[in-house]
């Protein structure tokens, strides 16, 4: 495995389940992000890992809840979300300021 | 006022024409751009990373910065339908933490 690999691909879960997306970085690099791509928007940034410490929550609701146990791997937790909720969410990493390299993303739907 | 602005198609052009994507930015802290190319049920890869005013080459494709207008720009040269996919342009500055999107440029190239 090569790159950023996010599992699962596709998700389909009720508003009171408990789900979690995974994504695995085999870059060697020290910061890891979430995204959120909903159709017609920009590209919205949730959260940053750097070196396993968030540095970013970008006032995301508490009904996502990440998780980096180390530099390699990063997690999303979900609860009790919303159908507004649906969209891709994508995971890159990056070295330091170098380019964000994306994984193909989960993408969720909420019913 | 969104931080970069991009017009999100979609564009349908013959195979064999150029193509000129557009973005802009109201943010002076920007110090590099990216381009992403995005096909669909994938993430974004990068295509181009420039870090100043100026034009940047690779192969078909040519991005252009211009910090006093606050645009941006890329071209492709001899479109291709492997073209066909969603373009985001991004700015950033200081940080890759703080990366900020277009809307993405949706471009079909028709054999």
């Amino acid at each position: 495995e090569t790159g950023v690999t996010q599992t699962p691909r596709h998700l389909v879960m009720g508003m009171t389940n408990k789900k979690s997306l995974k994504c695995e970085q085999h870059l060697g690099h020290n910061a890891m992000y979430w995204y959120k791509q909903s159709a017609k928007k920009p590209l919205e940034l949730m959260f940053v890992y750097n070196f396993k410490e968030q540095t970013e929550n970008n006032s995301v609701p508490s009904r996502f809840s990440p998780e980096c146990p180390n530099s390699s791997h990063l997690f999303l937790h979900l609860h009790t979300l919303q159908p507004e909720d649906s969209a891709l969410y994508l995971c890159a990493s990056s070295q330091d300021t170098s380019p964000l390299h994306f994984g193909n993303g989960t993408r969720l739907t909420v019913t | 006022q969104k931080e970069v602005e991009q017009d999100p198609g979609p564009l349908s052009v013959p195979e064999g024409a150029i193509v000129s994507l557009n973005c802009t930015y109201s943010n002076s802290a920007f110090q590099y751009f990216m381009w992403y190319r995005q096909y669909s049920r994938k993430g974004p890869e990068l295509l181009m990373y420039t870090y100043s005013s100026g034009n940047k080459e690779d192969g078909r494709f040519t991005a252009q910065v211009d910090k006093s207008s606050k645009y941006i720009s890329l071209f492709i040269r001899d479109s291709q339908p492997s073209d066909s996919a969603t373009y985001l342009c991004a700015g950033g500055g200081g940080s890759n933490y703080k990366l900020t999107f277009g809307k993405g440029t949706l471009l079909t190239v028709n054999p």
